[in-house]
């Protein structure tokens, strides 16, 4: 079974400084997809970014950008220019397929912190 | 365009009473998940459906916990009977088969 694993359970940045979040997970797979979810105090989830593992070049939004690294099965999230609205808690998740199912197995989160 | 709607947005219950849960996915859509989340197990898979057929119920915790989707725009995850440890926060969330998940705003369900 898949494992996703986020070592950080709370992180803090300064307004406009750049910080990253790491995410480590298991498979035996050789093509899924891996996702970083946001969860403001809202708790609405929202898709901040997602890396398809067949791609080698890291996947990009904005200020949000990955270092995804196959082999070492490393995703990790970098925040550039951090804003008061990027506090949440950050979520990894790898998309499994198995046995005709589809699900996301997330991380226990990263609570990120920003101060002004 | 509308996200996934889930109603009601807090429920609070005593002990052995019924739980409807209810969820309205994206339109065209054709997966839906149930999610549930708590500060013990974090976000866990309860219910996989697609084109209104459950495909993986393997996460529903016990037999008190059923799921329905009688129609492409309509899901109900039912509790019968609550009881305090299905205290949780309960995401819906669609997709396209194999294409990204869009969630709900959450049920927040405490049962006294």
């Amino acid at each position: 079974a898949q494992t996703v694993t986020q070592s950080q359970p709370e992180m803090s940045v300064q307004e406009a400084e750049t910080v990253t979040l790491s995410c480590t997970y298991d498979t035996s797979e050789s093509d899924y997809y891996l996702f970083w979810y946001k969860q403001p105090p809202s708790r609405q989830m929202i898709l901040v970014i997602r890396q398809e593992a067949y791609k080698q070049q890291n996947a990009t939004e904005n200020r949000f950008s990955v270092n995804f690294q196959k082999a070492a099965k490393s995703f990790s999230l970098k925040i550039s220019d951090s804003q008061l609205g990027d506090a949440a808690m950050y979520f990894c998740a790898y998309r499994s397929y198995q046995g005709g199912s589809e699900k996301l197995v997330f991380g226990k989160g990263t609570k990120l912190t920003v101060n002004p | 365009d509308a996200g996934v709607i889930q109603s009601p947005r807090h429920e609070v219950t005593e002990m052995g009473q019924e739980v409807t849960l209810r969820c309205k996915p994206i339109s065209g859509h054709n997966s839906l998940f149930w999610y549930r989340q708590t500060m013990m197990r974090g976000l866990e898979l309860l219910i996989y459906f697609n084109n209104n057929v459950p495909i993986d119920d393997s996460g529903m915790p016990e037999d008190r916990f059923s799921a329905k989707m009688p129609n492409a725009s309509f899901s109900t995850l039912k509790i019968q009977p609550s009881e305090p440890r299905d205290s949780a926060v309960y995401f819906c969330a669609s997709s396209l088969f194999k294409m990204d998940q869009f969630f709900g705003p959450g049920t927040r369900l405490t049962v006294l």
